[in-house]
């Protein structure tokens, strides 16, 4: 099993539209969690972090199950420019104290009007 | 304004030739990355470093190789180029040793091998 697994995509949704990604992780003692954000050629950036109690930012929500091992991201009222790459993001040890991010391959999203 | 920097930004190499890419931080994280991003692949670690002296392979590590000699740079050397090198290739760094915060990402350095 890959240690992070993504939602493959690609999303078409029309302006408007609710969309939800989907994203597993392998190792349960992961610490972190994040969404980032990846548009066309450009260098991915963080969206939000997720936290176990769920968090929102405006439209997007993002959701953590420890149980099920996954983390969750809700896009509301989609825009197009919400056209993007999102990718999720891990963290767990790797050694002593030191961490190690881990990308998911990333969900291609487009929203048309 | 703190940043990360790669260059250069493109570049067109041969194959056999040894390539170094820059990465250069202004944050004074002591965690840097370095990703290549394939199509079908996302981003893949290519190698790593916690700290000045501290190295550490990623899960793509063959061909390539990593010193950190000072806390701001960590340069990415192909030793002899290939074509399955061709990609673009990321940098980030992040701060915290907890690992609760954001890797910040430079702009990348997309690199063909011919």
């Amino acid at each position: 099993r890959k240690e992070v697994e993504q939602d493959p995509g690609p999303f078409n949704v029309p302006e408007g539209a609710t969309v939800a990604f989907n994203c597993t992780y392998s190792n349960s003692a992961s610490q972190s969690f994040f969404w980032y954000r990846q548009d066309c050629r450009k260098e991915p950036k963080l969206l939000m972090s997720v936290y176990s109690s769920g968090n929102e930012d405006g439209r997007f929500t993002a959701q953590l199950n420890r149980a099920s091992q996954y983390i969750s991201l809700l896009i509301r009222d989609s825009k197009l420019s919400d056209s993007a790459t999102y990718l999720c993001v891990v963290i767990g040890r790797s050694g002593g104290s030191n961490y190690k991010l881990t990308f998911g391959k990333g969900t291609l999203l487009t929203v048309n009007p | 304004d703190a940043e990360i920097t790669q260059s250069p930004r493109h570049k067109i190499t041969e194959t056999g030739r040894q390539v170094t890419l820059a990465c250069h931080q202004t944050w004074n994280h002591n965690n840097m990355f370095w990703y290549r991003q394939d199509l079908g692949h996302g981003l893949r670690l290519i190698h790593y470093s916690y700290g000045v002296q501290d190295t550490n392979k990623g899960e793509v590590s063959d061909g390539y190789s990593v010193s950190r000699s000072n806390t701001e740079d960590l340069p990415l050397t192909l030793e002899s180029a290939a074509s399955s090198q061709t990609s673009v290739y990321f940098c980030a760094s992040s701060g915290h040793s907890t690992g609760d915060t954001e890797a910040f990402f430079g702009q990348g350095t997309r690199l063909t091998v011919v």
